[in-house]
């Protein structure tokens, strides 16, 4: 079953923050968050564990609520270099293999 | 540290014929997953290969195959093309699924 992200789009300007949500209908062992640019692979930000060990980015952070299946991805002080498309990849505890979302585009203007 | 690496970058084939893509992970990555990526379906889930076993199978016909080697290529299949297979295919790598995956550049593969 495909995650749920929200929003669609965003639009920042330079130093401005923004949460990106992703919601699953199963019990989730893991969420992954990606960032893809343009013409470029997917690329590894952070994963979050069921029982709370995280793993990833020094400057972007993400919470993780197990009993509502929910994650979400906090940038704080956005740079240009955040543009892009960011996807959330969950495995549910049947182990059923990384799912992604349809992704969120973030804008970050001068 | 070489990364994941696809081949070949680009295809052009013809509806009804069938295509082999390559992946070689990252050394010392057991697994590989392989993804569909299509403006409108986004990021979508092939398989998972794990010491030369399919672990997990996405929603893809019969005609999306693969497999993994003993030294852990892997490679995707894909039989009587159609247009809508027309996409960015991508393979992507991992020591064990607990530390995120590497995603390689992809393959372009277009159907006419």
């Amino acid at each position: 079953q495909q995650p749920v992200q929200s929003p669609q789009a965003v639009i920042l300007r330079e130093g401005e923050d923004a949460v990106i949500n992703c919601s699953s209908s199963k019990a989730l062992y893991s969420v992954h968050w990606y960032r893809q640019k343009h013409g470029e692979a997917p690329v590894f930000l952070m994963i979050l564990l069921k029982g709370g060990e995280q793993k990833g980015h020094e400057k972007i952070s993400a919470s993780f609520n197990e009993k509502k299946q929910q994650s979400s991805l906090y940038l704080t002080a956005s740079q240009l270099s955040y543009s892009g498309t960011y996807f959330c990849g969950t495995e549910d505890l049947e182990a059923k293999g990384l799912v992604f979302g349809k992704g969120t585009k973030l804008t970050v203007n001068p | 540290k070489a990364g994941v690496t696809q081949t070949p970058r680009y295809l052009i084939k013809t509806r009804g014929q069938q295509v082999t893509l390559s992946c070689s992970p990252i050394s010392g990555h057991r697994s590989v997953s392989w993804y569909q990526q299509t403006p409108g379906q986004g990021l979508q889930f092939l398989f998972e290969y794990f010491s030369e076993t399919q672990r997990n199978k996405g929603n893809f016909p019969g005609r999306f195959s693969g497999r993994q080697f003993s030294n852990s290529r892997s490679e995707m299949n894909v039989s009587t093309l159609e247009l809508g297979d027309s996409a960015l295919y991508l393979c992507a790598s991992s020591r064990t699924g607990d530390m995120g995956y590497t995603f390689g550049s992809g393959t372009r593969l277009t159907v006419v």
